[in-house]
């Protein structure tokens, strides 16, 4: 069965501290994997794409890179306006799958 | 941003009445879409478009039915709506079948 699964479930950082936010996934074959960002009581915002094994991207203080099993959002130095939740989703041939998300709190 | 609009915001309901959610795009996107939000849960589809009149179901979409008769105009329906039908309602949209989504700001609803 295809799943997503995100951790931790919650996160707080002081500024400037620096973490990672996990995305670990079993599919049967990956098209494609998606970061978002969503603000409370908001839509979520698209982040990133990543598609194959060993692809990085970059926005701001957000980096996102993928392996076979799962996906890392790197957050350098964040800042107080960093603070949401961030959602996973892949996206095994037609269906995409999200995650429960990890809401990240940064502290000033 | 992408001018996705959802109506209404929030909205108290009685089990049993008919409910109509309104997404309208000004994109021109092929591709709208109806998640439900659960604490606990990841959004969950209910139905998706591929086009005016062309609709199809998603994981959860019992209870839901939907209609699409302008490009920029997606309706969900609770035909009779039930307390587990409380939820918070986005719809999405986008130009190809893929993960990237561009979502409207989400419309709350209580079945009491």
């Amino acid at each position: 069965e295809d799943q997503v699964t995100q951790s931790p479930e919650a996160l707080r950082l002081q500024e400037g501290e620096s973490s990672s936010l996990n995305c670990s996934y079993t599919v049967s074959g990956l098209r494609g994997l998606f970061w978002y960002r969503q603000d409370p009581g908001k839509g979520p915002e698209f982040l990133f794409t990543l598609y194959s094994a060993g692809e990085e991207k970059e926005k701001e203080r957000l980096k996102a890179t993928l392996t076979k099993k799962e996906s890392f959002l790197h957050i350098t130095a964040p800042k107080p306006e960093d603070s949401a939740t961030y959602l996973c989703a892949v996206q095994p041939l037609d269906k995409l799958i999200f995650g429960t998300g990890t809401r990240l709190q940064v502290f000033p | 941003d992408a001018g996705i609009t959802q109506s209404p915001r929030h909205k108290v309901t009685e089990t049993g009445t008919p409910v109509t959610l309104r997404c309208h795009q000004t994109e021109n996107h092929r591709y709208m879409y109806w998640y439900r939000q659960d604490p606990g849960h990841g959004l969950r589809l209910i139905h998706y478009s591929y086009g005016v009149k062309d609709t199809d179901k998603g994981e959860v979409s019992d209870g839901y039915s939907v209609s699409r008769s302008k490009t920029e105009d997606f309706l969900l329906t609770l035909e009779s709506a039930t307390s587990s039908q409380t939820s918070v309602y986005f719809c999405a949209i986008s130009e190809q079948p893929t993960g990237e989504l561009f979502f409207g700001e989400g419309s709350r609803l209580t079945v009491l």
